[in-house]
């Protein structure tokens, strides 16, 4: 098993639906982080999680939500989409001891909102 | 405000050629972390380097090699004799403070294709 896992891989959606995109990992990691890629523009951050009691809003976080359920489990919310949210999302852990930001990635959630 | 620059957007050359992927850095910090990630055609991110700001001792990885100029602002990437497995986008990317900080800045990008 892959040690970050996100669901789902791939979703299409309508404006004004609600999304959550999951994202679980093995690494025992307490942070985590979620990211959104899109072309010619790399990664951005869109929130971020030292622990479970700790959410923090990264550089591009309005339309979206996070929860952090578990040190292992950390949600990313769309409550109602849009089409420019239409993006490949990724969410990423890291261990403070062994070098914050040395990220290990999950595989990606690719969302379409039509 | 620290900023990443990947000018080159996408290079194509043939297997067996040395590639070298620029990327320029900015900030205003004196320590700051730089960072390498390879994203294959399966699209999960994947950590290649990771180099501080007081050490700029060039790296050698196999194939691989970062040059680090702080004089240029410069954390280059060459790939030497390339393969057709190299064939990836490539991310350089930036944090600042003492590296346990909460940003990572992506640069946008660039894309290697290695044709047989």
């Amino acid at each position: 098993d892959a040690d970050v896992t996100q669901t789902p891989r791939n979703r299409i959606t309508k404006t004004g639906k609600r999304i959550m995109l999951e994202c679980s990992q093995t690494k025992g990691h307490d942070r985590m982080y979620w990211y959104r890629q899109d072309p010619g523009l790399g990664l951005r951050l869109i929130y971020y999680s030292f622990d479970v009691k700790d959410i923090n809003k990264g550089e591009i976080s309005d339309g979206y939500s996070v929860s952090r359920q578990a040190q292992a489990k950390f949600s990313l919310s769309l409550e109602s989409a849009i089409p420019n949210q239409t993006a490949l999302y990724f969410c990423a852990t890291s261990d403070a001891d062994s070098g914050a930001n040395v990220l290990t990635f999950g595989a990606g959630s690719r969302l379409t909102v039509l | 405000a620290q900023k990443v620059t990947q000018a080159q957007t996408e290079i194509s050359v043939v297997e067996k050629e040395d590639v070298t992927l620029d990327c320029v850095y900015e900030t205003r910090d004196t320590t700051y972390y730089l960072f390498w990630y390879k994203q294959p055609p399966s699209g999960e991110l994947v950590f290649l380097i990771r180099r501080n700001s007081f050490d700029e001792q060039n790296e050698i990885s196999g194939r691989y090699s970062w040059n680090f100029q702080k004089s240029t602002s410069s954390f280059n990437f060459t790939i030497t004799a390339s393969q057709v497995v190299d064939s990836a986008v490539y991310f350089c990317a930036l944090s600042e403070g003492g590296g346990n900080t909460d940003k990572l800045i992506f640069g946008t990008g660039t894309r290697l294709q290695v044709f047989p």
